[in-house]
């Protein structure tokens, strides 16, 4: 089964308001976690990431939240901008035990609007 | 920020021929990546690379595929011979020494085998 999963395949959100964009996870051995933003037909890039001993971390309009106990981390967007429209895409990583490979969700495609 | 470039675009070849996908990574990284998408799925590691080696390939890193980079020319990873099952989009991914986890990702090879 899928080892990391984003539920939810689209968001919607006012320009303005806050999205959140959420991810479980089932290998508690993961202790790397990353958004990526995606364009169509462009590069994944890398929005924020934690390790597994914080529980938030904040960049500007962007907070990443994980939650050990619950399997889940979640990356919250203020002052959502249409710009903002793209999908978002979670990933993990056991780096203590692994040669760093990422385990992808399937993306959430955020749409913002005017 | 750093860039990986990846030739072709796209690519659409018959089933049994050979392809080579192409990743210039970002300059004085050290670590290479593959990672495989196909239509409707989340992106899933194929292999990583390092020092001239494979470290860690999954189960989708078939006997048919192959990777190497030769003298800090591009990174390559070759399919021989092609199956239907290979249509995907193929992204390549490098990362810094220091920091093996933060992957920069190129825009993907859109591989069809008809």
């Amino acid at each position: 089964g899928q080892q990391v999963k984003q539920s939810s395949p689209s968001l919607t959100v006012q320009e303005g308001g806050i999205s959140i964009l959420n991810c479980d996870y089932e290998n508690d051995m993961f202790d790397y976690f990353a958004w990526y933003k995606k364009y169509p037909d462009n590069s994944p890039t890398l929005l924020i990431s934690v390790r597994s001993n914080v529980d938030k971390r904040e960049d500007g309009r962007l907070t990443v939240f994980l939650n050990k106990s619950g399997k889940h981390f979640s990356l919250h967007i203020t002052a959502s901008q249409p710009e903002d429209t793209a999908v978002y895409l979670c990933a993990a990583d056991n780096s203590g035990g692994s040669n760093y490979k990422l385990t992808f969700g399937k993306g959430t495609l955020l749409t913002v609007t005017p | 920020g750093p860039k990986v470039l990846q030739i072709p675009s796209h690519q659409i070849i018959d089933m049994g021929q050979m392809v080579t996908l192409n990743c210039d990574p970002v300059s004085n990284h050290l670590y290479f990546y593959w990672y495989k998408q196909i239509l409707g799925q989340q992106m899933e590691f194929l292999v990583n690379f390092y020092n001239g080696k494979v470290m860690e390939k999954s189960k989708l890193f078939k006997d048919q595929f192959s990777v190497e980079r030769p003298d800090g020319s591009y990174f390559t990873l070759k399919i021989q011979p092609t199956a239907l099952e290979d249509s995907a989009v193929y992204f390549c991914a490098s990362s810094p020494g220091g920091a093996r986890d933060t992957q920069y990702f190129g825009p993907g090879t859109r591989l069809l085998v008809l």
